[in-house]
């Protein structure tokens, strides 16, 4: 199957600092990315779509603000988490599709631990 | 809205026992169903894929099925191995969303020796 790397695979930061997320697509090009955010023995929530060459598209309730995301090529997406408050400390992960196939599988990447102290 | 649904929450088995886990979800509009796995503190490593036009795909032990009218798939794994615990995930399309995804509650499986 196709291979999404994400990294750092786990982070520490100080509150009020800015955490940068990558999510790559290693051996396909993906025109949208997706953000999911996991908490503690919760389920996966999508959190924004990631679009290249254009703005992200947010869910309800998530700050566009706080939760800055940039794709600028078809093989990498970024989520900047900004000004970080240690209720942003979850897993964050990043899932793509091959743009090439219509209804195709999404793959995820390894997800990032954010601990935000 | 979408819901997605996944019984059990948690299963114990034994090693050997052939086992199925249940996912339902309200809208039957979906054009495909995904199975993943999930180990603790890990990513979603994806393992089956069953198109809405299929009724079930095999890959080595995993059986999954679906029944779009009803909304529901099962997974069924036989043999069930000590390596197979973690939790699973089955997640559907969200309508009109693209690959965009949404997640079962999740089903946390340990299979003791």
């Amino acid at each position: 199957g196709a291979v999404v790397s994400q990294h750092p695979s786990w982070v520490i930061c100080k509150s009020g600092t800015s955490v940068k997320i990558e999510c790559r697509s290693l051996d396909f090009q993906a025109t949208t990315m997706f953000w999911y955010r996991q908490f503690p023995k919760q389920s996966l929530m999508l959190m924004a779509t990631s679009n290249e060459g254009s703005k992200a598209t947010y869910e309800q309730g998530v700050e566009k603000d706080k939760f800055l995301i940039n794709h600028a090529s078809l093989t990498l997406s970024t989520l900047t988490v900004t000004s970080a408050h240690p209720e942003d400390s979850s897993f964050y992960i990043c899932s793509a599709s091959d743009s090439r196939q219509g209804a195709a599988a999404a793959f995820f990447g390894q997800g990032t631990r954010l601990t935000v102290v | 809205k979408q819901e997605v649904t996944q019984i059990p929450a948690a299963l114990s088995v034994p090693e050997g026992e052939n086992l199925v886990l249940n996912c339902s979800f309200t809208d039957s509009a979906i054009y495909n169903l995904q199975w993943f796995r999930q180990d603790p503190g890990k990513g979603l490593t994806s393992l089956l894929l069953i198109q809405s036009s299929q009724r079930e795909q095999t890959s080595g032990r995993l059986n999954a099925s679906l029944d779009k009218s009803s909304g529901r798939s099962t997974l069924y794994i036989a043999a069930s191995q000590p390596g197979d615990s973690a939790t699973y995930l089955c997640a559907v399309p969200i309508t009109g969303g693209g690959n965009k995804l949404t997640f079962g509650t999740g089903t946390q499986l340990k299979v003791e020796l």
